[in-house]
C-alpha cells in the first residue's frame, strides 16, 4: 500500500538553527499538510498545500515557518530560525482530492528536538 | 481551543470484549468525523469515518456512532484483540474548517490478553 514518507525520523538541532524536514507524499495525492504534536498535547495543523501554493495555515505558521514542494515528489518545512517550542513531533500527510470527507494519510513523523 | 475532546486518556480492556471510546466535539459545523489509530514512532493511520448525514458506519470489528444532538461520537471495537493496543484519536472537520482537521488529545487502548 502507498504510504507517506518522512525524513529523518529525528532531527536535533541548535535554537536559532535552520532545520528542513522532507516528505514524500503519496504520489496520486493532490494535497499536502503538516502536522505537529508536542509532547503530550494533541495533533495541531500547521498548513495545507495545493497547486504549489499554500491554501491555508494556522496561527501556528507564522513567518518562521515556510513550505515548498522543489520537485515532483518531495514536500518540505522549514523552520528558518528554531526556538526550544518548536521541539515535537512533525507529521506529513496527504490526501488525494481537498475535499472535507477524504481522510488524510499520515507519515511516521520526524521528532525534533531544539537544544 | 479545544474543539474535539477526548476525556478519557487511557482505557483498559479484555481481550475478546468490547472496547469503547468516546470523543465531543463542540463545533456544530462539522460534518465529518474519522478515528486513527497510532503505534509508537508510527504516524496516525486512518481507521474509519463518518458523515454528519449518517449515525453510523461499520468496518469489520469497528463501528462509529455518532450522536448530532450531544455533539458526540464513539468508537466500538468487537472483539478486542490486542493488537489493537494503541492510542485512537478523534478527528473532525466542517465545511467551515477548509481542509485541516481537529485532533483530540487520543485515548491510548490497552488490550489485556
Amino acid at each position: 500500500e502507498p504510504e507517506v514518507t518522512q525524513t529523518p525520523s529525528h532531527q536535533v538541532t541548535q535554537m536559532g538553527q535552520e532545520v528542513i524536514l522532507r516528505c514524500v507524499p503519496i504520489s496520486n495525492h493532490l494535497y499536502f499538510y503538516w502536522y505537529r504534536q508536542i509532547l503530550g498535547q494533541k495533533v495541531e495543523f500547521l498548513v495545507s498545500f495545493y497547486n504549489n501554493e499554500i491554501s491555508e495555515k494556522s496561527e501556528i505558521f507564522d513567518d518562521q515557518f515556510s513550505v515548498e514542494r522543489p520537485d515532483g515528489s518531495n514536500f518540505t518545512l522549514k523552520i528558518r530560525s528554531t526556538k526550544l517550542e518548536d521541539s515535537a513531533m512533525y507529521f506529513c500527510a496527504s490526501s488525494e482530492m481537498g475535499q472535507v470527507n477524504q481522510p488524510q494519510h499520515f507519515g511516521d513523523g520526524t521528532r525534533l528536538s531544539i537544544l | 481551543d479545544q474543539q474535539v475532546k477526548q476525556n478519557s486518556p487511557s482505557l483498559s480492556v479484555q481481550e475478546g470484549r468490547i472496547s469503547i471510546l468516546n470523543c465531543d466535539y463542540t463545533n456544530s459545523m462539522f460534518d465529518y468525523f474519522l478515528w486513527y489509530k497510532k503505534y509508537p514512532a508510527e504516524g496516525p493511520t486512518f481507521l474509519i469515518s463518518i458523515s454528519s448525514i449518517k449515525d453510523k458506519n461499520e468496518d469489520g470489528r469497528f463501528t462509529v456512532f455518532l450522536n448530532k444532538s450531544a455533539k458526540h461520537l464513539s468508537l466500538h471495537i468487537v472483539p478486542s484483540q490486542p493488537g489493537d493496543s494503541a492510542v485512537y484519536f478523534c478527528a473532525a472537520s466542517g465545511w467551515n474548517t477548509g481542509n485541516q482537521f481537529y485532533f483530540g488529545t487520543g485515548t491510548s487502548l490497552t488490550v489485556i490478553p
